[in-house]
């Protein structure tokens, strides 16, 4: 059963800490997005990916958050130094995207990393 | 991205159908409509996607208006297990947009 695995489920850190959250999509999917989800704000594209390059991530804090793809089966995003209002579940999600730039399938969720900064 | 409107919350009886209503009065010729769901202390998952014409899968039904202005997503028989927020996305694929853009959905409780 394909699935997007997110690592850790849950976090707790202290202000000011690094904190790296780990997603690894599904075999195959050349396209890896990040998504951050508040009760204020919903659900968020923090940043997107196809074929390991980053094509926005316009929607992420440049200052403190960074956003890799090290091979394709690792995608990471990292916050440092951490703060309480990064606070939130952090979703990773893969999808199959085609040579035209669209996504061909539905993108598929995983589980998310419950990141809580004290 | 263009713009969808959905109701905050509906309320369903368990056994019952319940239509989802999303309206997207600017959508473009290019936008496909797309309907994801997130359940509790879940991640989002994809339920169904069309174009122009009625889509059917195991899931759900897509029911687009003729002028594509809305579209309803309709539950044939809710279960307890389809309590969940549903998002009404829509998606340029010819602008080569892999994007899902989530607004704030309609929470569905079903009622046993």
């Amino acid at each position: 059963d394909a699935r997007v695995t997110q690592t850790p489920r849950h976090k707790v850190t202290e202000m000011g800490q690094e904190v790296t959250m780990r997603c690894q999509p599904i075999l195959g999917h050349n396209t890896v997005f990040w998504y951050r989800q508040t009760m204020m704000q919903g659900l968020e594209l923090l940043a997107y990916f196809r074929n390991r390059a980053p094509l926005d991530d316009s929607g992420m804090p440049k200052d403190r958050f960074s956003a890799e793809m090290p091979d394709a089966t690792l995608a990471t995003l990292k916050i440092q130094p951490s703060e309480p209002r990064d606070s939130a579940v952090y979703f990773c999600a893969s999808g199959l995207g085609t040579q035209y730039g669209e996504l061909s399938t539905e993108a598929f969720f995983g589980q998310g990393t419950r990141l809580t900064v004290v | 991205d263009a713009k969808t409107t959905q109701p905050n919350s509906m309320e369903s009886n368990e056994e019952e159908p319940v239509h989802l209503p999303c309206n997207h009065s600017t959508i473009s010729g290019t936008d496909y409509i797309h309907w994801y769901r997130q359940l509790p202390s879940q991640g989002p998952e994809y339920v169904i996607h069309g174009l122009t014409s009625n889509v059917n899968n195991r899931m759900a039904s897509l029911a687009i208006a003729e002028d594509r202005k809305s579209s309803t997503l309709i539950l044939h028989r809710a279960t307890l297990r389809d309590a969940a927020v549903y998002y009404c996305i829509l998606r340029d694929v010819e602008g080569g947009s892999e994007k899902l853009v989530f607004g704030k959905g309609t929470k569905l409780t079903v009622n046993p």
